[in-house]
């Protein structure tokens, strides 16, 4: 069984500053993606980074990187130069051999002008 | 927009009825997974399907059930509804082997 834990569940971060949101998972599986998706207030599921499991370099995205430390079972996400509209929910989850996500609980992000 | 298309947006209804949700995935993608999202329990995988055959199956109750068509879309059917049944319910879609699922919008049902 996988499992994602997210220790945060509200983090807060001054406009501009860089956040890092923490995400450890558990799985038996050694192929296997890490996914962080960002869900704002009206609702949708926006998918922000993925991280393959045998992936050597981190994964980027614009400002998002995603801190992969495999030994760690960790998958953190920076998001750097915080923006008013960063203020979310954002969601860690893995997958392996293409079936369904495991999502974490989630951690609210508030970026604060 | 992430490609897939889900409708209604919105769904109100009372307890004991039956709605069917719909789910058009992004084109090309050939699986597509339905996901729960309520307060207390968060987000819960239903049900996948994979070019139009059941691949794997959640915490989906027996009173819903779900199927994808030739043309890819997918439907959720929920019967007998309870007012515990009041969530966000998603489709997402991925390519086989992909590196991403993409999410709908939603569809937010409300039983009252």
């Amino acid at each position: 069984a996988q499992k994602i834990t997210q220790t945060q569940p509200g983090m807060f971060v001054q406009e501009k500053e860089a956040v890092t949101l923490d995400c450890t998972y558990d799985t038996s599986d050694q192929s296997y993606g890490l996914f962080w998706y960002k869900q704002p207030s009206s609702g949708e599921m926006i998918f922000l980074i993925y991280q393959g499991s045998y992936d050597e370099q981190n994964a980027t995205e614009g400002r998002y990187s995603l801190n992969f430390q495999k030994a760690r079972k960790s998958a953190n996400l920076v998001i750097s130069a915080s923006q008013l509209g960063d203020s979310a929910m954002y969601f860690c989850a893995m997958t392996s051999f293409a079936r369904q996500l495991t999502f974490g609980s989630g951690t609210q992000l508030t970026v604060l002008p | 927009d992430s490609g897939v298309t889900q409708t209604p947006k919105h769904l109100i209804t009372a307890t004991g009825q039956r709605v069917t949700l719909r789910c058009s995935p992004r084109s090309g993608d050939l699986s597509v997974y339905w996901y729960q999202q309520s307060l207390d329990q968060g987000l819960q995988f239903l049900i996948q399907y994979y070019n139009g055959e059941e691949r794997a199956k959640g915490n989906i109750l027996e009173r819903f059930s779900a199927q994808q068509f030739p043309d890819l879309h997918s439907e959720l059917n929920l019967s007998s509804l309870e007012l515990g049944d009041s969530a966000l319910y998603f489709c997402a879609s991925s390519v086989e082997g992909g590196r991403g699922a993409f999410f709908g919008q939603g569809t937010r049902l409300t039983v009252v």
